[in-house]
């Protein structure tokens, strides 16, 4: 079974501090995603990585950074939380992403952030 | 704009009933759909996956249904149990977009509550 984890189910932290958000998945997947979701908003692709050290933005990159140095693990970086970043983030990793890819995207349990 | 609507919002049903959600899209060119299963305070898992070419897949009492010329897509619960509670994510690949990562367009989901 694929198994992503993330380091913290619930988080809370104060506004202007540096947060890091880590996912590690045991199945050897090329792909990393980082998804934040808020209600009626649906899941939102914040950063995707296709490669130890390669990333590409996603829909809503700003205020956020990612670092992928080894192929399990990605992170999520927020410079300087803002009160407006308080949400549920979700990690995935899949094996590929390709023309008419079916590939399963396998999904971590959540970090529910609360920045104050 | 790729979108994707799901309906209802929300759905109450009794124990042993069947029910049936919607999906909606317009994501083009069309590479596949997916229904994900989210319960609460967990990471989406995934259902069923339906390219092009299929029009019904079955995954235990979900049934999924896709009707590529109108772009709809349904979920059917059978005899549902206290277990099925939770959300339900249609979610549309495109076969390209500029970002790759950008591929897969998150519906906002149903959320599904089973009583008693």
């Amino acid at each position: 079974d694929v198994k992503v984890t993330q380091s913290s189910r619930y988080l809370v932290k104060r506004t202007g501090e540096k947060v890091f958000l880590e996912c590690v998945q045991d199945m050897d997947h090329e792909n990393m995603f980082w998804y934040r979701q808020d209600p009626g908003l649906g899941l939102r692709l914040i950063y995707f990585s296709y490669d130890v050290k390669m990333k590409e933005k996603g829909d809503i990159p700003e205020g956020y950074s990612v670092s992928r140095e080894k192929k399990e693990r990605f992170s999520l970086i927020l410079e300087s939380a803002s009160t407006n970043q308080t949400s549920m983030y979700l990690c995935a990793s899949s094996l590929g992403v390709t023309f008419l890819s079916t590939y399963e995207q396998y999904f971590g349990p959540g970090t529910r952030l609360t920045v104050t | 704009k790729n979108q994707v609507e799901q309906s209802p919002q929300s759905l109450i049903i009794l124990e042993g009933k069947n029910c049936t959600l919607q999906c909606n899209y317009t994501v083009s060119p069309f590479s596949n759909l997916r229904w994900y299963k989210q319960d609460t305070g967990r990471g989406p898992v995934s259902l069923t996956i339906m390219t092009f070419s299929e029009n019904t897949k079955s995954n235990g009492r979900y049934t999924a249904t896709l009707d590529a010329d109108t772009k709809q897509s349904s979920l059917h619960i059978t005899a549902s149990q206290l277990s099925d509670s939770a959300s339900y994510i249609c979610v549309v690949s495109a076969s390209w977009r500029k970002n790759a990562g950008n591929m897969l367009t998150f519906g906002g989901g149903t959320r599904l509550m089973v009583k008693p």
